[in-house]
């Protein structure tokens, strides 16, 4: 079982409609909760960490089930420059490195 | 300010050439991280520097794989005796190292392709 599993997509999502990604994770010491983003042949640019008691920025909502080991990402009203892979990262307690999933392509039909 | 640097931007070599690829982190940040991204494939970590020293090298795939970083600074990543499997995206990150966040910052990476 992969440590991060990501629904691989592709979501294709008119524009203006809300979409969901869920993300699961195996190792319950897992500490810290990302949402990155990367753009097609670009770097991943951190789009929101994740907390315990869910957090929101703009139109995008993360969420956290530490019982069942998944991570969310909603995104409403959507535009087309959401268009592009959505990684769910980890980090475990005591531990420097990152853990990403292979990501979540999404594209924002006009 | 500046961003996480990484030259070169793409590099093409030969099976069984090494090769070294350079990164040049924010300025001030004590924490660098070295990834590798195949096609189509999820960041996969390769080693972590703490200042100089790597206290985690876990993610290298094997010996002909090694990093350095000086002055607390520039790293390089060395890739000995090239194979196509090798071939990827290598992407850098740093961050400064308090318990505030865990956020890493990347660089634009350097393409390898290995032919």
């Amino acid at each position: 079982r992969k440590e991060v599993e990501q629904d691989p997509g592709p979501f294709n999502v008119p524009e203006g409609a809300t979409v969901a990604f869920n993300c699961t994770y195996s190792n319950s010491a897992s500490q810290s909760f990302f949402w990155y983003r990367q753009d097609c042949r670009k770097e991943p640019k951190l789009l929101m960490s994740v907390y315990s008691s869910g957090n929101e920025d703009g139109r995008f909502t993360a969420q956290l089930n530490r019982a069942s080991q998944y991570i969310s990402l909603l995104i409403r009203d959507s535009k087309l420059s959401d268009s592009a892979t959505y990684l769910c990262v980890v980090n475990w307690a005591g531990n420097e490195k990152l853990t990403f999933g292979t990501g979540t392509r999404l594209t924002i039909i006009p | 300010g500046a961003g996480v640097s990484q030259s070169p931007s793409n590099k093409v070599t030969e099976k069984g050439k090494d090769v070294e690829l350079r990164c040049d982190p924010i300025s001030g940040h004590t924490a660098l991280y070295w990834y590798r991204q195949r096609l189509g494939q999820g960041l996969e970590f390769l080693i972590y520097f703490q200042g100089n020293s790597a206290p985690d090298k876990s993610g290298l795939p094997s010996d002909r794989f090694s990093a350095e970083r000086t002055g607390e600074s520039v790293s390089t990543l060395t890739i000995q005796r090239t194979q196509q499997e090798d071939s990827a995206v290598y992407l850098c990150a740093s961050r400064f190292r308090d318990r505030s966040s865990y956020e890493q910052y990347f660089g634009p990476g350097t393409r390898l392709t290995v032919t």
